[in-house]
């Protein structure tokens, strides 16, 4: 079974300070994707990363980077919370050019 | 420019009656078409997609859905609802081949009820 794994479940943090969360998955995927997920808006693709150290914006890529060093692990970078940042997280996977996406449990972040 | 429309979003149900969640899609290419259940406090899980070929994709826990092109919908049933069906559930498109994302629907809330 594919596993992705996102280490942080629950993270409360305030505002302006620097954010990282991070996602591992063990499949040898080449894509990595970072989506966030708010009531109403669905999911919203921030940044993807279809190889090591390579990355693309998504639709919403305003306030975060992500770095993507070795194949595994894909991480989002808030580099200034704010508090219209509080949101459920995806990190999600998915073989290079494969048609099916395997997701993490998701990382709920509060910004006080 | 790529997008999906999920008509209503709660959808309440009794036991044993016919779950439908309607989901509209746009592409100018020919689609990948996804649902997604999301169980609370979890992340997304795959419940069937349609690629090519047959048209009725069966799923898991009984769902399906069919792809009309003519009409650009891939709604998903199932003909008797559990209450264990209670969840999110997330229609989605992508492109076929190339670094194709995925794009999802805002969501249907299914609450079932006894």
């Amino acid at each position: 079974d594919v596993k992705v794994t996102q280490s942080s479940r629950y993270l409360v943090k305030r505002t302006g300070e620097k954010v990282f969360l991070e996602c591992v998955q063990d499949m040898d995927h080449e894509n990595m994707f970072w989506y966030r997920q708010d009531p109403g808006l669905g999911l919203r693709l921030i940044y993807f990363s279809y190889d090591v150290k390579m990355k693309e914006k998504g639709d919403i890529p305003e306030g975060y980077s992500v770095s993507r060093e070795k194949k595994e692990r894909f991480s989002l970078i808030l580099e200034s919370a704010s508090t219209n940042q509080t949101s459920m997280y995806l990190c999600a996977s998915r073989v290079r050019q494969g048609n099916t996406i395997y997701f993490g449990e998701g990382s709920w972040l509060t910004v006080v | 420019a790529q997008s999906v429309t999920q008509l209503g979003s709660h959808v309440s149900v009794s036991e044993g009656a016919l779950v439908l969640l309607r989901c509209n899609y746009s592409s100018s290419v020919p689609p990948y078409l996804f649902w997604y259940v999301q169980y609370p406090n979890q992340g997304l899980q795959l419940l069937l997609k349609y690629t090519t070929g047959a048209t009725l994709v069966k799923g898991i826990n009984g769902f399906e859905a069919e792809f009309k092109k003519s009409e650009t919908s891939f709604h998903l049933t199932k003909p008797s609802a559990h209450m264990s069906d209670a969840a999110e559930y997330f229609c989605a498109v992508s492109r076929s081949g190339g670094y194709n994302k995925l794009i999802f629907g805002a969501g249907t809330r299914l609450a079932v009820h006894p």
